[in-house]
């Protein structure tokens, strides 16, 4: 399974954006990158996946350079309810027809404040 | 769309005895189920994957005869605890995967259930 290495923490103002930055230097050709967002005692919440370039949704922007071996969330104008941890994940992969295992790192956990 | 329930959401019992969790897919059908365990301020570790229909596949150190996992249905998995101890005490979140509106593979997380054994 491969690794993803982020920052453990970060902090923002709110109203800024904030980029968090993931490196998984052994990905494979048929993996997925994914993100989600935690807060406390709740479940991981699915934030975005992508495969390659850009991808964008109503929350999120996710930037993967055409190496792929490091991946980029970008949280436009954040509030204080965007403290959380955020997590990259390296899966599921492509065309498997099952679910894959995910492996959690430590994640990044962000803080924002006035 | 995607939505995954646990319950009970928390719970509290004795030690020695056991505890069963639900995990429900709502709005689509599962065909892999997950359980995850996480300690405070610690990552989600994985403890198995569960496909319907068939005997649930678990992590090394993790004790399948203790964490009895069972996935009878497309929307319905349960993980028992059995003759839960204080060292047992943790959240646990379950994810459901298959079927979901977007990628057919991703994963989609419970709100969790906070185990607590006195």
């Amino acid at each position: 399974l491969a690794k993803t290495t982020q920052p453990i923490s970060m902090d923002s103002y709110e109203g800024q954006e904030v980029n968090i930055t993931c490196s998984h230097n052994n990905i494979a050709t048929n993996d997925y990158i994914t993100w989600y967002q935690q807060f406390p005692s709740q479940g991981p919440r699915f934030i975005i996946q992508g495969y390659k370039t850009k991808v964008t949704n109503e929350v999120a922007s996710l930037f993967i350079p055409a190496d792929r071996k490091s991946s980029t969330l970008s949280l436009p104008r954040v509030s204080l309810s965007d403290t959380a941890v955020y997590y990259c994940l390296v899966g599921p992969s492509l065309n498997t027809g099952t679910a894959s295992k995910l492996t959690f790192g430590t994640g990044t956990r962000l803080q924002v404040t006035l | 769309g995607a939505v995954v329930s646990q319950h009970p959401s928390w719970v509290i019992c004795k030690s020695g005895t056991s505890v069963k969790i639900e995990c429900r897919s709502l709005d689509f059908q599962a065909t892999t189920m997950f359980w995850y365990r996480q300690f405070p301020k610690q990552s989600l570790m994985l403890m198995a994957t569960s496909n319907e229909g068939s005997k649930a596949t678990y992590e090394q150190g993790v004790e399948k005869d203790k964490f009895l996992i069972n996935h009878a249905s497309l929307t319905l998995s349960t993980l028992t605890v059995t003759s839960a101890h204080p060292e047992d005490s943790s959240f646990y979140i379950c994810s459901a995967s298959g079927g979901a509106p977007g990628r057919t593979d991703t994963q989609y997380f419970g709100p969790g259930t906070r185990l607590t054994v006195l």
